[in-house]
């Protein structure tokens, strides 16, 4: 079975700062992952996904995922966040079939 | 947006009540979702339609029943609710080739069940 672990459930920094949102995966054979935003009274955005090639993955606003094979991570990371970039993040890992299995979520604050 | 579209965007229901969601996407996707999201959760996969067949039930209690008239449109019937049922409910749709396919996601219904 698949599963995804963010072990966070908050993320507080300040803008301007380097932004990073962690994700540990278990899956059997080669992950597929992504990342997808949440916003307020809205539903997921998709950021980026890794399917194979470069383990750095760039993605949608300046956001990119790196894949860790080895730590089975996939972090989200942002290099100067922005007020704008507070929401509900998802972490999602795949497995061949249709079923997408997302952790419970990290709530990023930035704060000017 | 996304090209998925859900109505309503809220509904209140006693547990008495029988309502529907709808969801309807305009991307030409051949799969659709139904997921429950509630507070501190990871979101829970409920539903999937392939071309139209029912591919996926994760035991989903029979109060809830997921209708796929054509690859567009999905609905999730409801009656005889539970309060704990309370959460947003959100439909998502993709395109399946293979295991790197994005799901694209509607706005969600916010259901309230007295």
């Amino acid at each position: 079975a698949q599963s995804v672990a963010q072990p966070e459930d908050q993320v507080n920094v300040a803008e301007g700062n380097p932004l990073t949102v962690k994700c540990t995966y278990s899956v059997s054979g080669n992950p597929y992952l992504f990342w997808y935003v949440q916003y307020p009274n809205r539903g997921l955005q998709f950021l980026l996904k890794y399917i194979t090639g470069d383990n750095l993955v760039k993605g949608s606003y300046g956001f990119e995922a790196e894949f860790n094979k080895s730590q089975t991570s996939f972090h989200l990371k942002k290099p100067s966040a922005l007020v704008s970039d507070s929401a509900l993040y998802f972490c999602a890992v795949r497995a061949n079939d249709y079923k997408l299995s997302f952790g419970a979520g990290t709530t990023v604050t930035v704060r000017a | 947006e996304t090209g998925v579209t859900q109505t309503p965007r809220h509904l209140v229901m006693g547990m008495t009540n029988k309502k529907s969601l709808k969801c309807e996407q305009h991307l030409g996707h051949n799969a659709m979702y139904w997921y429950k999201q509630s507070a501190k959760k990871p979101l829970e996969l409920m539903f999937v339609y392939s071309l139209e067949e029912r591919v996926e039930n994760n035991s989903v209690p029979s109060r809830f029943s997921p209708e796929c008239p054509n690859s567009s449109h999905l609905f999730l019937h409801l009656h005889t609710l539970q309060p704990e049922d309370s959460a947003l409910y959100l439909c998502a749709s993709s395109q399946e080739t293979g295991g790197g396919n994005i799901q694209y996601f509607g706005a969600g219904t916010r259901l309230s069940v007295l």
